[in-house]
């Protein structure tokens, strides 16, 4: 049982490119959520989803884009990358929204 | 606003002397209330949580908090501290109407030999 697993671990981009951090769950979750995680700042909320075709804005939507087709990923958009958006991005999935969230390993993400 | 607050950055605690990681909470209503622990390079890990009943909740790892509606205080406890408990501790909240926890700015705990 694999829980929550984000794609990449790790990645470098330049200023104005694009990519997508995908996370899988097989813990057949209803509630996915995208945080991400600055020194000081704890984690903030992206973006949200409560279901199979349904996303929402967080605390910090922009610059962000999001999409939820099959009800196991969760797939959050760059679409030009920016230096401040340099920071550890956490995936997580909940079968409600008052039980246990389980969290990714995280991804790293640095723009320069 | 921040809903959710950890007013120590770092608390420091001698092995086997008792610990307390406090959170305060401005959420209205009767929020839902949650404990996380985050191990170097690794995500966020349940500890206990608070939904309903009674004030004293216990979980993983020997750790309770206490709920404290009157102080809206939400601290984490532990009566003996481990060095393997060194580690970052998030409190975090979901309000009533909400779907997505809320978490506060995280309090680092080092428990020294």
């Amino acid at each position: 049982n694999a829980g929550v697993t984000q794609t990449p671990k790790f990645r470098v981009l330049k200023t104005g490119q694009s990519m997508t951090l995908l996370c899988a769950q097989d813990m057949n979750h209803e509630y996915m959520y995208w945080y991400r995680q600055d020194p000081g700042m704890g984690l903030r909320l992206i973006h949200y989803s409560v279901g199979e075709g349904t996303t929402a804005k967080g605390e910090v939507p922009d610059g962000y884009n999001v999409s939820r087709l099959k009800k196991q990923n969760f797939l959050l958009g760059l679409e030009s990358a920016a230096p401040s958006q340099t920071s550890v991005y956490f995936c997580a999935s909940s079968s409600l929204r008052d039980t246990e969230a389980f969290f990714g390993q995280g991804t790293r993400l640095t723009v320069v | 606003a921040q809903s959710v607050a950890q007013p120590e950055d770092q608390v420091n605690v001698a092995e086997g002397n008792p610990l307390t990681v406090k959170c305060t909470y401005s959420v209205s209503g009767n929020p839902y209330l949650f404990w996380y622990v985050q191990y170097p390079n690794r995500g966020l890990q349940f500890l206990l949580k608070y939904i309903t009943g009674d004030n004293l909740v216990k979980g993983s790892y020997g750790f309770e908090a206490e709920f404290n509606k009157s102080q809206t205080s939400f601290h984490l406890k532990k009566p003996s501290a481990l060095v393997s408990d060194s580690a970052l501790y998030f409190c975090a909240a979901i309000k009533n109407s909400g779907y997505a926890l809320n978490f506060g700015k995280g309090t680092s705990l080092l428990v020294t030999p």
